[in-house]
């Protein structure tokens, strides 16, 4: 099992360019979350998906981010247009039914 | 709202003590409690997952109790070593949600 995969690993983008991140959950589990990691907030849940359907988007910054899961098997997060306090590393996690959370090695975006 | 507090936020011991880190939750309904392992720069690691009915696990060289109704979980390491330094986050999962709420995690050094 190759765990959940995230990329790119690093990015580093320009105020006002599109970014995309991507994720791969384990193969099986339901429910994938993107969550952002901050020095000043800590971890904190973007949007969740269960059967690929989003349930919770109340912690989505702004309109700039979308997340979307066409399949069981990939993900995306969208920032458009990218701002310097987007900087932060953002991270997926995937979760069977009534187990614990998986998390993936996580994309550190600088927007400069 | 559910808050998730960890004291100490950094600890430096020598190596081959036992110590033990402190979780703090303020709403007991939760669902289950889990610790995570992050090494600078990389993801979160699982290393317990214990759920509401449950009062610890075990694994190796870790130990983790659960007070519901205390809101209080702690980990303990078993004679420490250098390889154990890391940040150590507890992240509880509230009942009915899939959400979970983070603390700001304990920065942990074991010194030779």
């Amino acid at each position: 099992d190759a765990g959940v995969i995230q990329s790119p690993r690093h990015e580093v983008t320009e105020m006002g360019q599109e970014v995309t991140l991507r994720c791969k959950p384990i193969s099986g589990h339901n429910s994938l979350f993107w969550y952002r990691q901050t020095m000043m907030r800590g971890l904190e849940l973007l949007i969740y998906f269960n059967n690929n359907v989003p349930i919770d988007d109340s912690g989505m910054p702004e309109d700039r981010f979308s997340a979307k899961m066409p399949n069981a098997s990939f993900s995306t997060l969208k920032i458009q247009p990218s701002e310097p306090r987007d900087s932060a590393v953002y991270f997926c996690a995937s979760r069977p039914n009534n187990y614990g959370y998986t998390f993936g090695s996580g994309t550190r975006l600088t927007v400069v | 709202k559910q808050e998730v507090t960890q004291i100490p936020a950094a600890l430096s011991v020598p190596e081959g003590e036992n110590l033990v880190l402190n979780c703090s939750f303020t709403d007991s309904a939760i669902y289950n409690l889990q610790w995570f392992r992050q090494d600078p720069g990389k993801g979160l690691t699982s290393l317990l997952l214990i759920q509401s009915s449950q009062r610890e696990q075990t694994s190796g060289r870790l130990n983790a109790s659960l007070d519901k109704s205390s809101g209080r979980s702690t980990l303990y390491i078993a004679a420490s070593q250098p390889g154990d330094s890391a940040t150590y986050l507890c992240a509880v999962r509230q009942g009915g949600s899939e959400k979970l709420v983070f603390g700001k995690g304990t920065k942990l050094t074991v010194n030779p």
